[in-house]
């Protein structure tokens, strides 16, 4: 299947910083998405995006299919943007399942 | 973009008990679901593939007579844990997909289940 890494592990930014969090991705996906989850544990959409660059006010993230990473991008954070942030790929050859990297932390203190 | 409603969001269980998780898609047929587990600290993991209409799919090492998923109707999938224990203790996440390739996963809020 597929193997999805993402980096770094834990980030802390203090309140108005810039981040860049990873996510490569070992073969082909036709699907590639990006959550927070909140600490309720519940996981919010951030980007669906195999291919192509999307911006939603201070996210944006960039998929390179062919070289086969994503990177998501949070300007301006604040302590509200602090959580788990996953990626998970799939692939129709891995029959739709998405698999998750193990998630970067991030912590923004005010 | 699509609902994935899912049900309980928290549960208490004795050992021995069993418990039942809904995932409903609201406003999609989705003729595949899916079904994740998640420790603290940790990722999370598929444990199966519900398909509507016939048997689910398990990942390895998954109990499949522990864990039974039944697929019913296009619009629900749910997952019982049987004779619960301490160790089944996890937060629980359905999704499901509009139908067709390359379409975007859609989460329930998730189970958060104590066995106790």
């Amino acid at each position: 299947g597929i193997q999805v890494e993402q980096s770094p592990p834990d980030l802390i930014l203090q309140e108005g910083a810039n981040s860049t969090l990873r996510c490569n991705f070992s073969d082909s996906v036709n699907n590639l998405q990006w959550f927070h989850q909140n600490p309720w544990g519940q996981l919010i959409n951030l980007f669906y995006i195999p291919s192509g660059t999307k911006q939603n006010g201070r996210l944006s993230a960039t998929t390179v299919a062919t070289e086969r990473y994503s990177l998501l991008y949070i300007s301006s954070s604040q302590t509200t943007d602090s959580g788990v942030y996953f990626c998970a790929a799939a692939s129709n050859t891995n029959a739709g399942k998405s698999t998750f990297g193990d998630g970067t932390t991030l912590t923004v203190k005010p | 973009g699509a609902v994935v409603s899912q049900h309980p969001s928290r549960v208490i269980c004795k050992s021995g008990t069993s418990v039942k998780i809904e995932c409903r898609s609201l406003d999609f047929q989705a003729t595949t679901m899916f079904w994740y587990r998640q420790f603290p600290k940790q990722s999370l993991m598929l444990m199966a593939t519900s398909n509507e209409g016939s048997k689910a799919t398990y990942e390895q090492g998954v109990e499949k007579d522990k864990f039974l998923i039944n697929h019913a109707s296009l619009t629900l999938s749910t997952l019982t844990v049987t004779s619960a224990h301490p160790e089944d203790s996890s937060f629980y996440i359905c999704s499901a997909r509009d139908p067709g390739p390359n379409t975007e996963a859609f989460f329930g809020q998730g189970t958060r289940l104590t066995v106790v």
